[in-house]
């Protein structure tokens, strides 16, 4: 069985600033993908970043970025720059490669200080 | 415009009385799934298929039934809702041919479920 573990409920950032969400998760999988999912207020589900676990460089969005430690199976998400639209709640996802059922952690809400 | 239409976005309805909450793709994608998203755990599976008539329990399938009669429509039905069953659910799906990202899920915008 895959497991996600997000251990921060909520995080607050100031504007302009830096955040880190927190992510760790297990599975048997040699071969998987891991996912950052945003959902603002309208509750729309928005792939925010996604890497393949067979790749070592870190993935990276805009302002988005990822700290993927393999052998720890952590999977960290970087905010550059804080913007207040970025003000959601963050899932974190496991996925097998090959396989379409996504497997999330219990989430993160991001709220950002003007 | 690639999308997947859940219907109703919001609904209250009273414990025991059967409700069905529809899912459309238009994606002609084989694997479709329903999600509940439940504060601090995040979004469930509860049921998935893999193309017509190929239905499969998810991770939290008591209370639920659903059904796969075409390719784009999967509908969730509750029979007899139970307060319990009170979430957000998500319809998602995906092509099931090939790996991440051409698997990437497509999720419809969530129906508010409050049984009473």
């Amino acid at each position: 069985a895959q497991t996600v573990t997000q251990s921060q409920p909520e995080m607050s950032v100031q504007e302009a600033e830096t955040v880190t969400l927190s992510c760790t998760y297990d599975t048997s999988e040699s071969d998987y993908y891991l996912f950052w999912y945003k959902q603002p207020p309208s509750r729309q589900m928005i792939l925010v970043i996604r890497q393949e676990a067979y790749k070592q460089q870190n993935a990276t969005e805009n302002r988005f970025s990822v700290n993927f430690q393999k052998a720890a199976k952590s999977f960290s998400l970087k905010i550059s720059d804080s913007q207040l639209g970025d003000a959601a709640m963050y899932f974190c996802a496991l996925a097998k490669a090959a396989g379409n059922k996504l497997t999330f952690g219990g989430g993160t809400r991001v709220l950002v200080k003007p | 415009e690639a999308q997947v239409t859940q219907n109703p976005r919001y609904l209250i309805t009273v414990t025991g009385k059967k409700l069905t909450v529809t899912c459309s793709q238009n994606m002609n994608h084989e694997y479709m799934s329903w999600y509940r998203q439940d504060p601090g755990l995040g979004l469930r599976q509860i049921y998935y298929s893999m193309n017509v008539e190929v239905t499969d329990k998810g991770d939290v399938p008591e209370g639920y039934k659903v059904s796969r009669k075409e390719k784009r429509n999967f509908p969730l039905i509750l029979e007899s809702p139970s307060p319990n069953q009170t979430s957000l659910y998500f319809c998602a799906s995906s092509s099931h041919r090939g790996r991440v990202p051409d698997t990437e899920a497509f999720f419809g915008q969530g129906t508010r479920l409050t049984v009473v």
